[in-house]
């Protein structure tokens, strides 16, 4: 059963303009969500991760809302660049559980 | 500071046959994961070590999967004996403590059970 959903397996944008990633869970005991990046034949690397007290945190030109009555959570990219160009994966996990339960991933292409 | 490192980068193996996977995390770090991610799916937790304590091995199927983490430091993940559906990057990933902060990952051994 997946808990953590991205239901766009990919998105191109054009560079510069913004980039929205979409996650929707099922689980409301989450409360610790996360966005990792991965390059092709690379790990995924943390990017950038919400507590369920806040409902946006923001690093640069990374932007993660966080909607907990929808389930619902996305990450915005702006300006978008080439360089992000990647796949980005939803994590979600309980205070105190000891898994981290990703999403399928999203094949973000941006343009030049 | 250097990241988690595995190896080998690439494994070819037929059915039935048996592999073992290394991974040295990040010096410090105190709790150890493995992940499956099969083509096309997110990573999914297949064990957690704290220091060398087993945590969470609810997933690994134990059957055919054992792994160890000797002195709480390096890590071995072995498959025996391998099915094709074990075709997979493996990822290992650590922590400083136990509890999600954010996990640095290796770059994965390509598994391809032929």
């Amino acid at each position: 059963d997946q808990q953590v959903k991205q239901n766009s397996p990919s998105l191109s944008v054009q560079e510069g303009r913004i980039s929205i990633l979409n996650c929707d869970y099922t689980n409301s005991m989450f409360d610790y969500f996360l966005w990792y990046k991965k390059y092709p034949a690379e790990g995924p690397t943390f990017l950038i991760s919400i507590s369920s007290i806040k409902d946006k945190n923001e690093d640069g030109r990374f932007t993660v809302f966080l909607n907990k009555s929808a389930k619902h959570l996305s990450l915005h990219i702006v300006p978008s660049q080439p360089g992000d160009s990647a796949v980005y994966f939803c994590a979600a996990s309980e205070t105190g559980a000891n898994n981290l339960f990703f999403g399928t991933g999203t094949r973000l292409t941006v343009i030049p | 500071e250097a990241g988690v490192a595995q190896s080998p980068r690439y494994k070819i193996i037929e059915k039935r046959q048996s592999v073992a996977f290394w991974c040295n995390p990040i010096s410090g770090h105190a709790t150890l994961y493995w992940y499956q991610q099969i083509l096309g799916q997110g990573p999914k937790l297949l064990i957690q070590f704290q220091n060398n304590g087993v945590v969470d091995d609810s997933q690994l199927p134990k059957d055919r999967f054992s792994a160890e983490r000797l002195k709480g430091v390096d890590s071995t993940l072995k498959i025996q004996p391998a099915k094709l559906e074990d075709s997979a990057v493996y990822l290992c990933a650590s922590s400083r403590r136990q509890g999600w902060t954010e996990a640095f990952f290796g770059q994965g051994t390509r598994l391809t059970v032929v």
